[in-house]
């Protein structure tokens, strides 16, 4: 009953610093995602993967990229680390459709960028 | 481009109280909604998922409610509980081809006082 596992859960760095946030589900979905959640923004949209092979920009994607390097994992790295990267980032799963489509979410990695 | 809108931010009711928290979005053709919970410091937790087809979904003491043609969910919540103070969002998918990705609401935090 894992669901979706991120990890590391909390992490500090220094400015221009790089980093990957890894990111595995086991429930068989396509499509993940990568949101950042920041106070009085709500949840943004970083980067997702439709499937397999395909990542797309979401609505906040500057200063990340990402890999999805099987069906089970995706990560998301931050090249060069700066204090507007401090965030809590959230990775999620589901199996789109126009019938199903319910998004479930990792705990959270908390980073802050000194 | 779809907004979603939860009004108020915050809401403080005490134990036992029936109450109603809502959801506004502005594309109204979407598929489903998706209501989630989340807790201080951690991820979000599915509640419910209401197809466009459907017009509620409950879930013990949740119900949800969905009108596409006025643009509105709302979550009722029934006998509030002081476990139930978390915040609470709502979602809805944009289509673009096979892909989908969510458009999330801010979030209404609520507090239920013992």
């Amino acid at each position: 009953n894992a669901g979706v596992t991120q990890t590391p859960k909390f992490q500090v760095l220094k400015t221009g610093q790089s980093m990957t946030l890894q990111c595995a589900q086991d429930m068989n979905h396509n499509s993940m995602y990568w949101y950042r959640q920041d106070p009085g923004m709500g949840l943004r949209l970083i980067y997702y993967s439709a499937s397999e092979g395909t990542t797309d920009k979401g609505e906040v994607p500057n200063g990340y990229n990402v890999s999805r390097l099987n069906k089970r994992e995706f990560s998301l790295r931050l090249e060069s680390a700066a204090p507007s990267q401090t965030s809590v980032y959230f990775c999620a799963s589901s199996e789109p459709g126009k019938n199903t489509g319910e998004l479930f979410f990792g705990e959270g990695s908390r980073l802050t960028v000194l | 481009k779809q907004e979603v809108t939860q009004i108020p931010a915050a809401l403080s009711v005490p134990e036992g109280e029936n109450l109603v928290l809502n959801c506004s979005f502005t594309d109204s053709a979407i598929y489903n909604l998706q209501w989630f919970r989340q807790d201080p410091g951690k991820g979000l937790t599915s509640l419910l998922l209401i197809q466009s087809s459907q017009r509620e979904q409950t879930s013990g003491r949740l119900n949800a409610s969905l009108d596409k043609s006025s643009g509105r969910s709302t979550l009722y919540i029934a006998a509030s509980q002081p476990g139930d103070s978390a915040t609470y969002l709502c979602a809805v998918p944009t289509y673009t081809g096979a892909n989908s990705k969510l458009t999330f609401g801010k979030g209404i935090t609520l507090s239920v006082r013992p």
